[in-house]
């Protein structure tokens, strides 16, 4: 099984709203990813956990939060977006073994917009 | 860091027949290039990867290829079908600490047309 899930799979967000994105695999990968994808563009890396802890983040703007619980779940808090952070939102999860990188196996991605 | 180009961005091909895209990267210390499908509304699939201690790939229909010295990339495949329409990307490992929980770095994609 190699299954990531991520919720809401559509989410309408004003620009004064909090929400969050939420992301789980079970298959015991400790490395867990969120990319941004734009329309008709490839998806952009924006933040990697490993073993539970934020390894690379990059550059990300702060009204992007991440969040790793445990090592199942990964979430993506948002507070203040602009128009212009609307876009799909992928979860990823790997293996992590040093010093390869293993297959990252994609969720369906969050479709968001921001009005 | 990586930078990774894709050719072409559109191929149209006959069904049945075979089809080829091309990808560069930059930076020699990546070592992992695997190619994604993507059909509409859907995230990234994993079709295939090729380390760099291999040049060579095979699996059914699908093929990769991996020329480390002239640091390119090609997917192949053969005898298409309506079912491979889709947008593939290729992917290169961007080596930050050597870790092995790298983020990739994605080619710009290529839209792949099968004519029935």
């Amino acid at each position: 099984d190699t299954e990531v899930t991520q919720t809401p799979k559509h989410l309408v967000m004003g620009m004064t709203n909090k929400k969050s994105l939420k992301c789980e695999q079970h298959m015991g990968h400790r490395a867990m990813y969120w990319y941004k994808q734009k329309a008709k563009k490839p998806p952009e890396l924006m933040f990697v956990y490993s073993y539970e802890k934020l390894s690379i983040n990059e550059s990300v703007p702060s009204r992007f939060s991440p969040e790793c619980p445990n090592s199942s779940l990964l979430n993506l808090h948002l507070h203040a977006l602009q128009p212009e952070d609307s876009a799909l939102y992928l979860c990823a999860s790997s293996q992590v073994a040093s010093p390869s990188t293993y297959e990252q196996y994609f969720g369906p991605g969050t479709r968001l917009t921001v009005t | 860091g990586e930078n990774v180009e894709q050719h072409p961005s559109t191929l149209s091909v006959q069904e049945g027949d075979s089809a080829v895209i091309k990808c560069t990267y930059s930076d020699s210390a990546s070592n992992y290039f695997p190619w994604y499908k993507q059909e509409l509304g859907k995230g990234p699939q994993l079709i295939i990867d090729i380390r760099s201690n291999v040049g060579e790939k095979k699996d059914q229909r699908i093929a990769v290829t991996l020329n480390k010295t002239a640091k390119h990339f090609s997917l192949h495949i053969t005898e298409t079908q309506p079912e491979d329409s889709a947008v593939y990307f290729c992917a290169a490992s961007s080596e930050y600490s050597g870790g092995g929980a790298d983020g990739l770095t994605f080619g710009k994609g290529t839209h792949l047309i099968i004519q029935p």
